[in-house]
C-alpha cells in the first residue's frame, strides 16, 4: 500500500505564509488522487478544509488554499492566525483505498 | 444540512465484537462515498474502510477479514461490524462522507480491554 508523507511539524509567524505538502511513495500526486486536507484541534473531530485538490467548503477561511506543487499536494496558509495552530492531515485516494499522511503539527509563533 | 452521527462504541473485551452505526442526514448515503476512520489515543488519523457509491468496499490491511462495512439505504445508515477485536483497535471511530466534499461525525470511542 502507498505511503503518504507530510512534514511532521512546521512553524509560522502570525501573518506569515506557510505551505504544507502531501507526497506519495508511488510517485507524483495528481488530481486523480483527489487530495483532501483536514484540520484537527485537540479534542475535536477533523474538519475538512480542502477537497479534490483545491475545492473549499463554505467554512474554509479564505487564507487557506490547495494546489499541486512539485509532484505533491499542497496546502498554503497565507496570513496565519493564532487560531490556525492545529494538526493538519491529508489523504489521497489510492487504488480504492484512502491513505492518510502522518499529519503536520502547525505552530503559530 | 449534512450530518453524521456515530453510535455503538464502548468497552469490549479482546476477542469480542461490536457494531458501530453512523446515521446520516441531509444527503443520501447510497449516492455518496462514505468511510470509517479511526484515531488511537495521541495518534494520527488512520483509514479503516470505505463504501463507494457503486457498492464496492475496501479495507485497510490492519482490519481486513475482521471488520465489515455495510449500508442500510432504507435507514440512510452506515455500519461497521468489528469482530475479533484487539487492544490496538482502541480508538475514536469517525464516519465521514468523502464525495463532493468532506463531512465528519463527532466520533464514538471504542476501548478494547480486559
Amino acid at each position: 500500500q502507498a505511503v503518504v508523507t507530510q512534514e511532521p511539524s512546521l512553524t509560522v509567524s502570525p501573518g506569515g505564509t506557510v505551505t504544507l505538502t502531501c507526497g506519495s511513495s508511488t510517485g507524483a500526486v495528481t488530481s486523480g488522487h483527489y487530495p483532501y486536507w483536514f484540520q484537527q484541534k485537540p479534542g475535536q473531530a477533523p474538519r475538512t478544509l480542502i477537497y479534490d485538490t483545491s475545492n473549499k467548503h463554505s467554512w474554509t477561511p479564505a487564507r487557506f488554499s490547495g494546489s499541486l506543487l512539485g509532484g505533491k499536494a499542497a496546502l498554503t496558509l497565507s496570513g496565519a492566525q493564532p487560531e490556525d495552530e492545529a494538526d493538519y492531515y491529508c489523504f489521497l485516494f489510492h487504488s480504492g483505498a484512502l491513505v492518510f499522511g502522518g499529519g503536520t503539527k502547525l505552530t503559530v509563533l | 444540512e449534512v450530518q453524521l452521527v456515530e453510535s455503538g462504541g464502548g468497552l469490549i473485551q479482546p476477542g469480542g465484537s461490536l457494531r458501530l452505526s453512523c446515521a446520516a442526514s441531509g444527503f443520501t448515503i447510497s449516492s455518496n462515498h462514505v468511510t470509517w476512520v479511526r484515531q488511537a489515543p495521541g495518534r494520527g488519523l488512520e483509514w479503516v474502510s470505505v463504501s463507494y457509491s457503486d457498492g464496492s468496499t475496501y479495507y485497510a490491511d490492519s482490519v481486513k477479514g475482521r471488520f465489515t462495512i455495510s449500508r442500510d439505504n432504507s435507514k440512510n445508515t452506515l455500519y461497521l461490524q468489528m469482530n475479533s477485536l484487539r487492544a490496538e483497535d482502541t480508538a475514536v471511530y469517525y464516519c465521514a462522507r468523502v464525495s463532493w466534499g468532506g463531512y465528519w461525525g463527532q466520533g464514538t470511542l471504542v476501548t478494547v480491554s480486559s
